[in-house]
C-alpha cells in the first residue's frame, strides 16, 4: 500500500516557540493532503484540507493563523503551529489521497505534541 | 451533516471469542464506508472500503459488511494481536467523517 512519512513523531517545545510538522507521500503524488487532530480516547478532528498549489481549506473552529499549512508539492506538506501554548498539545495527523477515484485514505505516523 | 456512531465503546474478549462492532451511519450520498485500525500513539491503518449495500470485504480474521445504514466487522477468533482501536468513516464528497472508534481488547 501507499507510504506516509510523518516527521517527526514527537516534539517537546517551550510555550511561544513554533513547530513545523512534515508529511510527505513516499511512492505516490498527493494532490490532496489532510491535518486531523486528535485528542486522547477521542476520534480524529479535521482541521484543513490542503491542496497543491492553492491555500489550505480550514475547518471551523481552526485558527489558520495558528496553524499554518503549506502543500508546496505534491508529495510535501507542512503544518507549523506558530507561538505554541500547552492547549495546543494534541496527537496530530496527517494523510494523502492518492488519487485516481479511490478515496481511501493514507495516513501518517501522528506526531506528539507537547507544549511545556 | 454526516454522522458516524460506533457501537460499543470498549469491547474485552478472551483470545478465540468471536465478535461484531457496529458503524451506523447517515450521509447524504455515501462514496464509501471505511475501516481503519489505529494502535496507540500512531496513524490510522487501512482495512477495508465498501461501496454499497450488500458488499463484503474480508482479510485474515476481519470481515467487514454493510447495508444502508450500518456497516459491522467481524472479528473471527481473534488474538491478542488484534487489539487496537477500530475506526470506522463514510466519505460523501471531499472529507472523511469518523466515528469515535471502538478499543478492542483481547485478553490471552
Amino acid at each position: 500500500g501507499a507510504v506516509v512519512s510523518q516527521h517527526p513523531s514527537w516534539v517537546i517545545c517551550k510555550s511561544g516557540t513554533s513547530v513545523k510538522i512534515e508529511c510527505r507521500s513516499l511512492d505516490f503524488q498527493a494532490t490532496t493532503m489532510f491535518w486531523y487532530r486528535q485528542f486522547p480516547k477521542q476520534s480524529l478532528m479535521l482541521m484543513a484540507t490542503s491542496n497543491e498549489g492553492s491555500k489550505a481549506t480550514y475547518e471551523q473552529g481552526v485558527e489558520k493563523d495558528k496553524f499554518l499549512i503549506n502543500h508546496a508539492s505534491l508529495t510535501l506538506s507542512t503544518l507549523t503551529v506558530t507561538s505554541a501554548h500547552p492547549e495546543d498539545s494534541s496527537f496530530y495527523i496527517c494523510s494523502a489521497l492518492p488519487g485516481g477515484g479511490d478515496e481511501k485514505l493514507f495516513f501518517g505516523s501522528g506526531t506528539q505534541l507537547s507544549v511545556l | 451533516e454526516d454522522q458516524v456512531t460506533q457501537s460499543p465503546e470498549a469491547l474485552r474478549l478472551q483470545e478465540g471469542e468471536s465478535s461484531s462492532l457496529n458503524c451506523s451511519y447517515t450521509v447524504s450520498g455515501l462514496r464509501g464506508l471505511f475501516w481503519y485500525r489505529q494502535d496507540p500513539g500512531k496513524g490510522p491503518e487501512f482495512l477495508f472500503t465498501l461501496y454499497s449495500a450488500g458488499e463484503e470485504k474480508e482479510k485474515e480474521r476481519l470481515k467487514a459488511t454493510l447495508t444502508k445504514k450500518e456497516s459491522f466487522l467481524h472479528i473471527t477468533a481473534p488474538r491478542p494481536e488484534d487489539s487496537a482501536t477500530y475506526l470506522c468513516a463514510v466519505s460523501s464528497g471531499s472529507r472523511l467523517t469518523f466515528g469515535e472508534g471502538t478499543q478492542l481488547t483481547v485478553n490471552p
